[in-house]
């Protein structure tokens, strides 16, 4: 079964700086989408950024990007420029392609934003 | 576009009470849809999908049953609530036909039992 890991369940940074979450997880897939979603104190998950598996070139999103490694199966999230507005819970997931398209979660970090 | 809503967004039950929490889909024919469970300080729990009218996958053991009456429509009940069942739930879609990988959530019930 496929797992997702996320070791920092807290993370703290001053705002204007960056701060990158990490994220591990372990399929025997070789085709799959992995997903950083954003849940704030109005707890609806949105979505962060998206990585196909099988693009090498890393995700972006404005501020938001990641350092996919595929094959130390790692996807950590980089935020620059941090913003008030990014405090929140921050899940990695995983999803391979095809079949129902079950998402599994990690445990979440949980972002706080200093002023 | 498509939307999701879920009802109701916060419910406090007493223990051995029923449930229901409902949700609907617009905008989008034939979606996948699933219930996730997220308890506090917790990630997310899969606990049922569905790819399409009366096809219930449950992913775990549980009080809980799902149940898609319309193909855009996903309940989620209980006979009888468990001071367990307290939790976070979020209904989502997925596109059935394009594979994205990507869920939309809805806004999410709290549930309390006391």
């Amino acid at each position: 079964a496929q797992t997702v890991t996320q070791s920092q369940p807290e993370m703290s940074v001053q705002e204007a700086e960056t701060v990158t979450l990490s994220c591990t997880y372990d399929t025997s897939e070789s085709d799959y989408y992995l997903f950083w979603y954003k849940q704030p104190p109005s707890r609806q998950m949105i979505l962060v950024i998206r990585q196909e598996a099988y693009k090498q070139q890393n995700a972006t999103e404005n501020r938001f990007s990641v350092n996919f490694q595929k094959a130390a199966k790692s996807f950590s999230l980089k935020i620059s420029d941090s913003q008030l507005g990014d405090a929140a819970m921050y899940f990695c997931a995983y999803n391979a392609r095809g079949g129902a398209q079950k998402l599994v979660f990690g445990q979440g970090t949980r972002l706080t934003i200093n002023p | 576009s498509q939307t999701i809503h879920q009802w109701p967004a916060t419910l406090v039950q007493p223990v051995g009470s029923p449930l229901s929490l409902e949700c609907t889909v617009e905008g989008t024919s034939n979606p996948n849809l699933y219930w996730y469970r997220q308890a506090a300080g917790r990630g997310l729990q899969l606990l049922f999908y569905s790819v399409g009218i009366g096809q219930i996958s449950s992913e775990v053991p549980q009080n809980l049953s799902a149940s898609r009456p319309q193909d855009r429509q996903f309940i989620l009940s209980s006979k009888k609530l468990l001071l367990s069942d307290s939790g976070f739930y979020l209904c989502a879609w997925s596109f059935r036909s394009l594979n994205t990988g990507e869920l939309f959530f809805g806004e999410g019930s709290r549930l309390t039992v006391l």
